[in-house]
Order: C-alpha cells, then sequence, then structure tokens
C-alpha cells in the first residue's frame, strides 16, 4: 500500500540523453510536487501541480518539463541531460496546495 | 525570500543523552513549520507541523517546539534507531503550498 511510488529508483545514463522519473501516488491527493536534492543534501522545489494544473514553476532550465496526466500521476522529463542533473529527485503530494506534503522514496539520477 | 538555518550540521549522541536541534526562519507570514526524518536512501518522513508561535507537537521520543524566529526539536533519551537527518521546513503566505527547506542536522547516537 505504497502511498508515493517512483520509477525508477535509481537512473545512469549519458550527458546528451533523455529520460523520464515517473510519479504516482495512491492517497487521493490534489497537489503534486518534484524536489531536487543535491549532493549537500538541500532539497529544492522544482514545480507543483494542483489538479492537473502546474501552479509553481521555479527556476529550473527548460530542458526539465512537468507533465501531469491525471491528479495521481506527475512525470518529470529531462532533455539533453548534464553532468550537474547528477542528483535525488523526489516526488511529493498533499491533499491541498497548503497541506502536509508527503514524499516518495527518490530516484538517484547520476549522469557520466 | 524564505529561508531556513539548521544547527548543527551534525550531533553525536550517547544513547540515553538528551539534546535539542535548532531550526531558525525568515518567512513573510508564516504558514506552518515542518519537521521531517530522513533515512540514508529514503525519501522524507513527516514527523510535525507547527502552525503558531508557543505551539509543541510530541511524539514518542521527539518534541517540537516553535517561536517566532525558530524552532527546536528536542531529543529526550535518544535511541540508536533515532540517527537520521533531520529536515526543517517552512510555508509561507504566498508560497502556494512551497516548502523551504534547511540543509537538516545529522543525528547519530551511539550505543
Amino acid at each position: 500500500d505504497t502511498a508515493v511510488s517512483q520509477t525508477p529508483k535509481y537512473l545512469v545514463t549519458q550527458m546528451g540523453n533523455d529520460k523520464s522519473i515517473k510519479c504516482e501516488q495512491n492517497l487521493g491527493h490534489d497537489t503534486m510536487y518534484w524536489y531536487k536534492q543535491d549532493s549537500k543534501k538541500f532539497l529544492k522545489i522544482m514545480f507543483s501541480y494542483n489538479n492537473k494544473e502546474l501552479i509553481i514553476n521555479e527556476t529550473v532550465p527548460n530542458r526539465f518539463s512537468p507533465k501531469s496526466p491525471d491528479k495521481a500521476h506527475l512525470n518529470l522529463h529531462i532533455n539533453s541531460l548534464e553532468l550537474g542533473d547528477s542528483a535525488v529527485y523526489f516526488c511529493a503530494s498533499s491533499q491541498t496546495q497548503g497541506d502536509t506534503q508527503y514524499f516518495g522514496p527518490g530516484t538517484r539520477l547520476t549522469v557520466l | 525570500e524564505d529561508q531556513v538555518t539548521q544547527s548543527p550540521e551534525a550531533l553525536r549522541l550517547q544513547e540515553g543523552e538528551s539534546s535539542s536541534l535548532n531550526c531558525s526562519y525568515t518567512v513573510s507570514g508564516l504558514r506552518g513549520l515542518f519537521w521531517y526524518r530522513q533515512d540514508p536512501g529514503k525519501g522524507p518522513e513527516f514527523l510535525f507541523t507547527l502552525y503558531s508561535a508557543g505551539e509543541e507537537k510530541e511524539k514518542e521520543r521527539l518534541k517540537a517546539t516553535l517561536t517566532k524566529k525558530e524552532s527546536f526539536l528536542h531529543i529526550t533519551a535518544p535511541k540508536p534507531e533515532d540517527s537520521a537527518t533531520y529536515l526543517c521546513a517552512v510555508r509561507g503566505g504566498t508560497s502556494y503550498g512551497k516548502l523551504t527547506f534547511g540543509q537538516g542536522t545529522i543525528l547519530t547516537v551511539h550505543p
């Protein structure tokens, strides 16, 4: 009965490739988020969707594009991967925009 | 811009040795201060939400308190299983739900 799940858990790829990370929540929440955790463990918001509508779009390169096919899913597509994209990416969800956020297990992306 | 600073960066305790972690913040219109626990290789696990100065919440050996400028996470008689990184985050009034995190405190409890 996983609440917020992400696939894959690990992703190793070459510079220049395009990759996607998928996120699903079975909590019935309206709002979903993508965070990036760098090597110093700082968690920074990237995007947020509320009822499939983009509501937070932080200063993130255009190579990153979120897509929400429905309320339960929020995917992250990354084009032309760069070395600096290596990090752990976390998906989270909350009942509404202001409620407690619950995080997925993370996807460790390594760009070689 | 909302800011969160946690101290110390790392804390080593002996089992049973109580201590506190600090989270200092600046935010425009606090809409919640959140504490999470993160184990290596896992996602942050929610612990507490505090909304107003003077509020306190407890869970097992953990107690979170809030003032207008900072929050403390008190750990009473810690056990080795309390070892983790503890993250503090704030949500401001115009953030649309965005959380601003501190860098975390790595807690190690030795048996």
